[in-house]
């Protein structure tokens, strides 16, 4: 089965980090670029930030640029978002995507919870 | 940045009718256009992919059509189960952007 799964959420206060991970199995995890997407409560889905297939090349929403690092082992099917500088407004539920003609599958999604 | 608007942001309609849903890009994205489903508390589905394909598992009653800067989504007649957020995707420039969302909620 095709399956992503999302851990590393949880609440952290303004200024902290938080590493998120993404646990591919059922398919050839290098072969996929992958995908961050979020949703605030209430909110619709944004880009967070994506990586190629081979890590190459990686893509960050303007919101997050410069704070969020995506990366990934493909030797441990596994991808990564590293946060920094949390602010309020990145408080959200975090989902992982595989890329194919569209996004298919999703994680099940991690939240972050950013307050004092 | 290709903007994705969708309309309307909310529709109701009742069990058994016909939904249509749109999708329009600020510049052409050519067929490389899907549709999600989300349900609360859930991730969201793909449900069509560039722009008329069905994903594995999605009934029929599911279409997708258009190209370029406008796109629909279509559910013939609607069930109970349908009722959820409906999101377009466009991925003609990498990574891609989503539309803000269309709710259709049972009237």
């Amino acid at each position: 089965e095709v399956q992503l799964v999302e851990s590393g959420g949880g609440l952290v206060q303004p200024g902290g980090s938080l590493r998120l991970s993404c646990a591919a199995s059922g398919f050839t995890f290098s072969s996929y670029a992958m995908h961050w997407v979020r949703q605030a409560p209430g909110k619709g889905l944004e880009y967070v930030s994506a990586i190629s297939s081979n890590g190459g090349s990686t893509y960050y929403a303007n919101s997050v640029k410069g704070r969020f690092t995506i990366s990934r082992d493909n030797s441990k099917n596994t991808l990564y978002l590293q946060m920094g500088s949390l602010r309020a407004e990145d408080m959200a539920v975090y989902y992982c995507a595989r890329e194919g003609e569209g996004f298919d599958p999703w994680g099940q999604g991690t939240l972050v919870t950013v307050s004092s | 940045e290709i903007v994705l608007t969708q309309s309307p942001a909310t529709l109701s309609l009742s069990p058994g009718e016909r939904a249509t849903l749109s999708c329009r890009a600020s510049q052409s994205v050519s067929s490389y256009l899907a549709w999600y489903q989300q349900k609360p508390g859930q991730a969201p589905r793909l449900l069509i992919y560039d722009a008329s394909n069905r994903a594995t598992g999605i009934p029929a009653r599911f279409s997708g059509s258009g190209s370029g800067t406008d796109f629909t989504l279509t559910i013939s007649s609607l069930e109970p189960e349908d009722f959820a957020v409906y999101y377009c995707q466009q991925r003609s420039n990498w990574p891609g952007t989503f539309g803000q969302g269309t709710k259709l909620e049972i009237k």
